[in-house]
């Protein structure tokens, strides 16, 4: 079965301009996850979805970040505006139900904010 | 309580020795320890897992060895090949919820 597709697979922007990424899970994949990954540490949660309903979203800076599944299959991650501190990889990850064992990764989006 | 600590940072390894990564938990409500594999590029790749009812388990090479009564689990890798420089991950989750990871030991398994 394919993977978890995510594109851009890279992108550098100037502080204060947004920027969106996009993720397409496994298909039949019910659960969805956004994780930041800043250099040399491990994935942080951004937001998990269940279908088209956000299950966690707590730890998502909301105030410049937002995420959506419309249709319940594939998702977008935005960040408006982006500040130094966003410069990271960010990973979208699926997986059949909630548990996590059968959780996959897609490659992710290097984002640079300069 | 939802920190997982992970060490060494890195590890050198040559190859055919055993490399062992091991992490710590504090949240006695995980209960499930995954190991992720992650090469430069690439997303985590899950590597294997385990529950805490179990003491040790074993994939291949690679085998997990779970300490409950310490809160710690290890990664051990047998015969160490150059193949496996990578970056390791240790995670923990309770009940479906987003797996808390490890900041990551980076492993160079030299020939």
């Amino acid at each position: 079965e394919a993977g978890v597709a995510q594109s851009p697979r890279y992108k550098i922007i100037e502080k204060r301009q947004s920027v969106a990424f996009w993720c397409n899970p496994i298909s039949g994949h019910a659960t969805l996850y956004w994780y930041q990954q800043i250099l040399g540490q491990g994935p942080k949660l951004l937001i998990q979805f269940q279908n088209n309903g956000v299950v966690d979203d707590s730890q998502l800076p909301k105030d410049r970040f937002s995420a959506e599944r419309l249709k319940g299959v594939d998702s977008t991650l935005k960040i408006q505006p982006a500040k130094l501190e966003d410069s990271a990889v960010y990973l979208c990850a699926s997986s059949r139900n909630t548990g996590p064992e059968t959780q996959y990764f897609g490659p992710g989006t290097r984002l640079l904010v300069l | 309580q939802q920190q997982v600590k992970q060490s060494p940072q890195s590890l050198i390894v040559q190859k055919g020795g055993i490399s062992i990564i091991n992490c710590a938990y504090e949240n006695t409500a995980f209960d499930y320890f995954p190991w992720y594999q992650q090469f430069p590029g690439k997303g985590p790749a899950l590597l294997i897992a385990i529950r805490p009812d179990v003491s040790e388990k074993k994939e291949g090479r690679f085998t997990i060895s779970f300490n409950k009564s310490a809160k710690q689990f290890s990664l051990h890798i047998m015969d160490s090949q150059p193949g496996d420089s990578a970056t390791y991950f240790c995670a923990a989750t309770q009940a479906g919820t987003a797996l808390i990871f490890g900041k990551g030991t980076t492993l160079s398994v030299s020939s």
